[in-house]
């Protein structure tokens, strides 16, 4: 079976401060990973993916997550935060029969 | 570019009443989705479609049912509503099962 885990529930960070969101991974095979960004009452965008290659994926917005096999973690980060950078963000892993399974989300808040 | 696009928006109903919530999207996408979203459980898949007149099962099929007539659109029907289908619905489509999903704005549906 497939799962995907994000440990935090809510993060709160400054403007301007530095950013990782957690997320971990169970897959029997080589995963394919996407991180997804939801502002309030909007759907879901892609801000990037892994599927092979390079284990650092740059995205969309100045995101970057850092594939680390040995850890099953897919973990996000952005250098410096913005206001507008407040929103859900989702983890998946895209496994047998081409479905998509999310983590349960982490919801970032951005103190000014 | 529309792209993915749901109506209603939000919606309430009482036990026992159906409703269809309507999906269309205008990238010609061959997979078409449906998830439902509950707080801090990440997105669930309902049911899928690889193309017209073919339909499959996801995670929780349960309570709804699907067609899919067009390439188009995707309608997602509720026959004898319950509380527990309160959540929060997204479309979703993709040109194959392993490119990227893109994602309506969601309903937001209420049983009372």
């Amino acid at each position: 079976a497939q799962s995907v885990t994000q440990p935090d529930i809510h993060i709160t960070v400054s403007e301007g401060a530095s950013l990782e969101l957690r997320c971990n991974y169970s897959y029997g095979a080589t995963p394919y990973l996407f991180w997804y960004v939801q502002s309030p009452g909007q759907g879901l965008q892609l801000l990037l993916k892994y599927f092979s290659g390079d284990t650092l994926v740059q995205g969309i917005k100045g995101f970057e997550a850092e594939f680390k096999r040995s850890q099953s973690s897919f973990n996000l980060r952005k250098p410096s935060v913005h206001w507008s950078d407040a929103a859900e963000y989702f983890c998946a892993l895209r496994g047998a029969g081409n479905m998509l399974t999310f983590g349960g989300g982490t919801r970032l808040m951005v103190k000014p | 570019n529309a792209g993915v696009t749901q109506t209603p928006k939000f919606r309430i109903l009482k036990i026992g009443q159906s409703m269809t919530l309507q999906c269309t999207q205008d990238m010609n996408h061959n997979y078409m989705y449906w998830y439902r979203q509950d707080p801090g459980m990440g997105l669930k898949l309902i049911y899928y479609s690889v193309g017209a007149g073919i339909t499959d099962k996801g995670e929780v099929p349960n309570g709804y049912n699907v067609s899919r007539s067009t390439t188009e659109d995707f309608p997602l029907r509720l026959e004898l509503a319950a509380p527990s289908q309160t959540s929060v619905y997204f479309c979703a489509s993709s040109r194959t099962g392993g490119d990227t999903q893109y994602f309506g704005p969601g309903t937001r549906l209420t049983v009372l």
